[in-house]
């Protein structure tokens, strides 16, 4: 088993959708936990960081769950220039992992 | 530059020889990692660096892979011996500390083995 799994893309939307990409992870002493935007060829950017108390930036939220050792982002109204995949990333012991990334495609 | 920055940002080499890709990371950030990324797959974790010491390298492939860190700052990956399948693009981020801080990325290496 992956240490972070995330769902299988890729995933297409019209203008306007929300959509909602779930992840989770293996290890129960995770420390931190962050969602990344990659864009084609392009290197990874941080989107957001991911807090227990659940944090909103603008049309994303995002959710952590330790209990079930889950982390989900929300985007609502997607643009089309939110097309990108979008990587679960999670900190243990210093070490970053990656999860395999959600393809998102936002059509007009 | 106030970035990440890699070099050589592009590769070319032949089967067999050795390479070594340089990452620069944002000054006065102590943890450095190296992951690398095959077409159409995400990131694959190599090592991480906090200040010179290499807590982690179980990811790194091969014995033909190791990497180094000094004075806190740059960090060299080498691949000896290449071969096709070392072709990827390798990407190296640095963080503040190695605990609750993100991680900034730089623009990688496309490394290919011909």
């Amino acid at each position: 088993r992956k240490e972070v799994e995330q769902d299988p893309g890729p995933f297409n939307v019209p203008e306007g959708a929300t959509v909602a990409f779930n992840c989770t992870y293996s290890n129960s002493a995770s420390q931190s936990f962050f969602w990344y935007r990659q864009d084609c060829r392009k290197e990874p950017k941080l989107l957001m960081s991911v807090y227990s108390s659940g944090n909103e930036d603008g049309r994303f939220t995002a959710q952590l769950n330790r209990a079930s050792q889950y982390i989900s982002l929300l985007i609502r109204d997607s643009k089309l220039s939110d097309s990108a995949t979008y990587l679960c990333v999670v900190r243990k012991e210093g070490k970053l992992i990656f999860g395999q990334g959600t393809e998102l495609s936002v059509k007009p | 530059g106030a970035g990440v920055s890699q070099s050589p940002s592009n590769k070319v080499t032949e089967k067999g020889k050795d390479v070594e890709l340089r990452c620069d990371p944002i000054s006065g950030h102590t943890a450095l990692y190296w992951y690398r990324q095959s077409l159409g797959q995400g990131l694959e974790f190599l090592i991480y660096f906090q200040g010179n010491s290499a807590p982690d390298k179980s990811g790194l492939p091969s014995d033909r892979f190791s990497a180094e860190r000094t004075g806190g700052s740059v960090s060299t990956l080498t691949i000896q011996r290449t071969q096709q399948e070392d072709s990827a693009v390798y990407l190296c981020a640095s963080s503040l500390y190695s605990s609750g801080t993100e991680a900034f990325f730089g623009q990688g290496t496309r490394l290919t083995v011909v």
